[in-house]
């Protein structure tokens, strides 16, 4: 079945720290591509999205993206992270070859420590 | 309104019971969704809406899931005889629908169902 990994499970930085968390899918077609974001006691909210274009994506508060369409990959990074980037960041997938077009496929999510 | 919005924000209740789960979409969206979260299983899809229609319900884990869209807008998530297995936050998304399949979803802060 067609997946989505997300490979790092907790993560925990000090501030000022970089960031990388990785995302691969497993969909061959084109895909458009999500990162979303849940601050504790907060609801999903949308951090970046790639539909088509420059590969790599710029989305609020600092974070990237890059796009590697040979790796499959759509991996999320910050140069410099902070106490407020405490979250749970989850990765999203919508298939577009498919007869599913509509229907985000999420990864199980990475929860992001980050310490002052 | 301003953003999905979903009622009620918590229910708790006995196995056996039957739950309806509401959801108010953003105005003007004529896509909505219904999500299930569990506990380090990231966010699992269960029904699509296109207007009034459900033309996937290829995620509704059970007979005893049910849901509605009436007027374009307000649905519910029924759940018949709920089972402990069925504990989760239920989170409810909205779109614009275009025939790109560019569908950059909303979602609402979704109810924590308790099923005791």
């Amino acid at each position: 079945a067609q997946s989505v990994s997300q490979h790092n499970h907790h993560v925990i930085l000090s501030e000022a720290a970089s960031l990388e968390l990785g995302c691969n899918y497993s969909y061959g077609g084109t895909v458009n591509l999500f990162w979303y974001v849940q601050y504790p006691g907060q609801h999903l909210q949308l951090l970046l999205k790639y539909f088509s274009g420059d590969p790599l994506v710029k989305g609020i508060k600092g974070f990237e993206a890059e796009f590697i369409k040979s790796k499959f990959s759509f991996n999320l990074r910050k140069p410099s992270v902070q106490w407020s980037d405490t979250a749970e960041y989850f990765c999203a997938v919508n298939d577009l070859s498919g007869g599913s077009n509509y229907k985000l496929t999420f990864g199980k999510g990475t929860l992001l420590t980050v310490n002052p | 309104g301003a953003g999905v919005s979903q009622s009620p924000s918590n229910k708790v209740t006995e196995k056996g019971k039957d739950v309806e789960l509401r959801c108010d979409p953003i105005s003007g969206h004529t896509a909505l969704y219904w999500y299930r979260q569990s506990l380090g299983q990231g966010l699992e899809f269960l029904i699509y809406f296109q207007g009034n229609s459900a033309p996937d319900k290829s995620g509704l884990p059970s007979d005893r899931f049910s849901a509605e869209r009436t007027g374009g807008s307000v649905s519910t998530l029924t759940i018949q005889r709920t089972q402990q297995e069925d504990s989760a936050v239920y989170l409810c998304a909205s779109s614009f629908r275009s025939t790109l399949g560019y569908n950059e979803q909303f979602f609402g802060p979704g109810t924590r169902l308790t099923v005791l």
